[in-house]
């Protein structure tokens, strides 16, 4: 089976503009989350989608948005990049929203750099 | 709320000793814990986790952890380093609350494993 799988790898942007990344979620998953990783720290939540709707959103501004497709998939898109928003950027799924029972898989995650 | 510390930033040990990562962590409600393992270069993985059954967890590549109420810890051991064992360590705590799904990092362990 396919783990999730995240696209770009890679990308470079310039302040001011806008990026879209995508996550493809383990088959069977309906819950997607999503995370930044800062260079040397770990990463922070942004968002949680289960069932096409969000159901979780961490300390980020509004520039940051994502959808969930009827197939799951998910998008993570941020508006006016500033250098600060260069990061890794990580998708995980699961089965479900809940985490007490329900791992999270982690894809190999989306390398931003804002220049 | 929610909240991890872990805390050495930095663990060095030689091959065939142990190996301790060390954690405490924060929770308004009855957490699950768990620890993820990240290599250069690729995902996160789950080591092991707790979700209220047994307070002494055994995970994966020789990796147990202990929950401890009382120590407010949830320290990582083996037995014996393995030069693959080198790796980035993060412990990460859910608080299970009601609507709350979102896993908090704490900041890394990076372990380096001498020959």
């Amino acid at each position: 089976d396919a783990g999730v799988t995240q696209s770009p790898t890679h990308l470079i942007k310039t302040r001011g503009q806008h990026v879209t990344l995508r996550c493809s979620p383990i088959s069977g998953h309906k819950s997607v989350s999503w995370y930044q990783q800062v260079l040397g720290q770990g990463p922070q939540f942004i968002f949680q989608y289960y069932e096409k709707e969000e159901r979780g959103r961490g300390n980020f501004p509004d520039r940051f948005s994502a959808r969930q497709f009827p197939n799951y998939s998910s998008e993570l898109n941020v508006n006016a990049l500033l250098l600060g928003d260069s990061a890794l950027y990580l998708c995980a799924s699961s089965l479900v929203a809940q985490t007490r029972y329900n791992e999270q898989f982690f894809g190999p995650g989306t390398r931003l750099t804002v220049l | 709320a929610q909240s991890v510390t872990q805390l050495d930033s930095h663990v060095s040990v030689s091959e065939g000793t142990p190996v301790l990562l060390r954690c405490n962590y924060s929770s308004s409600y009855s957490p699950s814990l768990f620890w993820y393992v990240q290599h250069p270069n690729k995902g996160l993985q789950l080591l092991l986790k707790y979700t209220s059954a047994a307070t002494l967890v055994k995970g994966i590549n020789g990796f147990e952890a202990e929950f401890k109420k009382s120590e407010t810890s949830f320290h990582l051991t083996k037995p014996s380093a393995h030069m693959s064992d080198a790796a980035e360590y993060f412990c990460v705590v859910s608080d299970n609350a009601p609507n709350d799904y979102k896993l908090s990092f704490g900041a890394g362990t990076t372990v380096t494993v001498r020959a």
